[in-house]
């Protein structure tokens, strides 16, 4: 139980397009979904945090007009990165985070596999 | 504030060599969760352990053990007798019950951990 998809896995775009990232949990319900970027060799870094039928909460340095989050439904969030460039080439994951639960659970994170973003 | 410091950024080790992965962070909540997560290089992040502020037994699972320290701020992770499978990169993180970060997983840089044979 408590799986995540992303799709695509991985993408190559021309600089200036917009790419769309998918994050889906299969088997289960996620009020929250976390986006994190990883460029190689680094750590995991929060991107935003988004929240079912509200505004996603973006962390500082993280533009919003250019990382577009949607989270319509309790297992679909997607991530869109706007008028791409090479800088934004990095591993983008998600995770998710189960509904209605209390305790060390609440806290449990679920994560995609990840999608391998390159831009020419 | 809330942060996690593996210091260790590359171990190599030869197979069957038993390996510790030192973790050590800072909160100051009283209620909070560790977690270590295994990156292999196909990027997919394996959940490995995570255990509660409340929770000082060491564990262990086949070849891993946690000691989990709450005196020294640690949760160090030993791999006995290493294999190749294991070379990964491996993640401490923190997650604050009513701390500033709201439940989010805070991530420490990582120990590329190469097992040769």
């Amino acid at each position: 139980g408590a799986v995540v998809s992303q799709h695509p896995s991985r993408v190559i775009c021309k600089s200036g397009t917009s790419v769309k990232i998918e994050c889906r949990s299969l088997d289960f319900q996620a009020t929250t979904m976390f986006w994190y970027r990883q460029f190689p060799k680094q750590s995991l870094m929060l991107m935003a945090t988004s929240n079912e039928g509200s505004k996603a909460t973006y962390e500082q340095g993280v533009e919003k007009d250019k990382f577009l989050i949607n989270h319509a439904s309790l297992t679909l969030s997607t991530l869109t990165v706007t008028s791409a460039h090479p800088e934004d080439s990095s591993f983008y994951i998600c995770s998710a985070r189960l509904v209605g639960l209390a305790g060390p659970l609440a806290y449990e994170q679920y994560f995609g596999p990840g999608t391998r973003l390159t831009v020419t | 504030a809330q942060k996690v410091t593996q210091a260790q950024t590359e171990i190599s080790v030869v197979e069957k060599e038993d390996v510790t992965l030192d973790c050590v962070y800072e909160t100051r909540d009283t209620t909070y969760y560790l977690f270590w997560y295994k990156q292999p290089p196909s990027g997919e992040l394996v959940f490995l352990i995570r255990r509660n502020s409340f929770d000082e037994q060491n564990e262990i699972s086949g070849r891993y053990s946690w000691n989990f320290q709450k005196s020294t701020s640690s949760f160090n992770f030993t791999i006995t007798a290493s294999q190749v499978v294991d070379s990964a990169v491996y993640f401490c993180a923190l997650s604050e019950a009513f701390g500033g970060s709201q439940g989010n997983l805070i991530f420490g840089k990582g120990t590329k951990l190469s097992v040769k044979p």
